[in-house]
């Protein structure tokens, strides 16, 4: 399997710009989550989902933020308009409760965004 | 508000020893503790899970819980230079894979060769 893929895996934009990061999970996996990490809050929940309804969206720092699962492979994180403090690594983390090692969350690469 | 409170470090520890990584947590409504590994410019790994309160082995890895003191922790027996790297605990209220982790903000630990 290839894992959980993020796209891009690096963005930088200017403040006040659109920003859409991607998220397609390990096939088979029915929860999706989306953590933000920076060195001065760490690694947070920002959103999950479970067969693509978000379940808890309570980590979602601001309406500027939001995000969607439209089917079982493809999620996004969307900024609107983004911030100098949106600056941080977005990981897209994917689970499954079928498989042997239930509890494990697999994470993706991540995708380092930088706003000017 | 869930709090996860880890030593942010670093550790050093020589090549060979225990090293000893430790975490409190702050809803007693917890029930699953993990710890996950994250080489700098990487994704964290789950290296250990545990449920119940004891010690629970894996390899060179023992994860020991204590509920009562809210207190959970990791050891790494012979540990080697490839051991170097944030290690990062979590807690979740039900099983991980269905919810959301709480995490710290890691300890980094260093293994001198």
């Amino acid at each position: 399997d290839a894992g959980v893929i993020q796209s891009p895996r690096h963005e930088v934009t200017e403040m006040g710009q659109e920003v859409t990061l991607r998220c397609k999970p390990i096939s088979g996996h029915d929860y999706l989550f989306w953590y933000r990490q920076t060195m001065m809050r760490g690694l947070e929940l920002l959103i999950y989902f479970n067969n693509n309804v978000p379940i808890d969206d309570s980590g979602m720092p601001e309406d500027r933020f939001s995000a969607k699962m439209p089917n079982a492979s493809f999620s996004t994180l969307k900024i609107q308009p983004s911030e100098p403090r949106d600056s941080a690594v977005y990981f897209c983390a994917s689970s499954s409760p079928l498989e042997v090692r239930t509890d494990t969350q697999y994470f993706g690469p991540g995708t380092r965004l930088t706003v000017l | 508000q869930k709090e996860v409170e880890q030593n942010s470090g670093p550790l050093s520890v020589p090549e060979g020893a225990i090293a000893s990584l430790n975490c409190t947590y702050s809803d007693r409504g917890s029930q699953s503790f993990f710890w996950y590994r994250q080489y700098s410019g990487k994704s964290p790994e789950l290296i250990m899970f545990i449920y119940s309160n004891g010690d629970k082995e894996d390899g060179r890895f023992t994860a020991q819980l204590n509920k009562a003191s809210q207190y959970v922790s990791l050891l790494i027996r012979d540990s080697q230079p490839s051991d170097s790297a944030t290690y990062l605990c979590a807690v979740s209220p039900g099983g991980g894979g269905a919810d959301g982790l709480t995490f710290g903000k890691g300890t980094h630990l260093i293994i001198q060769p």
